[in-house]
């Protein structure tokens, strides 16, 4: 079993929807990310969650909030998409025992704003 | 200025050969290096931390020098299964974030 899951793997979904992405994580981990990646782009930071009650804006957080629902659990969402949101977003997570650098990523969510 | 770049490539080389890779960060504060692996519409995988002193893990070897700014990944005795997108990742711990590059792809012919 996947230690770091995401729900949906695809979704297609129209200008001004709200939509949210999930995570759940089985590696006991106390850190989580969510990253969107462009192409030429690189994996961009959206947020991150040190713990249930830490979070914070990464370099692109307009558009977009999270909810730390548990350790393990941290959901992305897009309030009123569009279609410069369309991108494959990551979740990942890290432990903090370990130095926290090390991040283990989930297999990503193809999202489509049209 | 990007605060971590890579060639973007793409790189096109025959089985067993040696490819080596750069990358440059902007951030002289930075503490930690890592290189990770991304094969196609997957998700990346850390294929190996880099360390001050250079490191080796098989036919991977990492270096960072921390005057230039630039650390660098050498793959000998390439495999058809090397074939993917190699990222330069580097981190901030006062940060407590990690800033990836873009990615250089490597693609290994028969």
């Amino acid at each position: 079993d996947a230690d770091v899951t995401q729900t949906p793997r695809n979704r297609i979904t129209k200008t001004g929807k709200r939509i949210m992405l999930e995570c759940s994580q089985t590696k006991g981990h106390d850190r989580m990310y969510w990253y969107r990646q462009d192409p030429g782009l690189g994996l961009r930071l959206i947020y991150y969650s040190f713990d249930v009650k830490d979070i914070n804006k990464g370099e692109i957080s307009d558009g977009y909030s999270v909810s730390r629902q548990a350790q393990a659990k941290f959901s992305l969402s897009l309030e009123s998409a569009i279609p410069n949101q369309t991108a494959l977003y990551f979740c990942a997570t890290s432990a903090s025992t370990s130095g926290g650098d090390e991040q283990f990523f989930g297999p990503g969510t193809r999202l489509t704003v049209l | 200025r990007k605060e971590v770049e890579q060639d973007p490539g793409p790189f096109n080389v025959p089985e067993g050969a040696t490819v080596a890779f750069n990358c440059t960060y902007s951030n002289s504060a930075s503490q930690s290096f890592f290189w990770y692996r991304q094969d196609c519409r997957k998700e990346p995988k850390l294929l190996m931390s880099v360390y001050s002193s250079g490191n080796e893990d098989g036919r991977f070897t990492a270096q960072l020098n921390r005057a230039s700014q630039y650390i660098s990944l050498l793959i000998r005795d390439s495999k058809l299964s090397d074939s993917a997108t190699y990222l330069c990742v580097v981190g901030l711990r006062t940060a407590r974030q990690l800033t990836f590059g873009s990615g250089t792809q490597l693609t290994v012919l028969p």
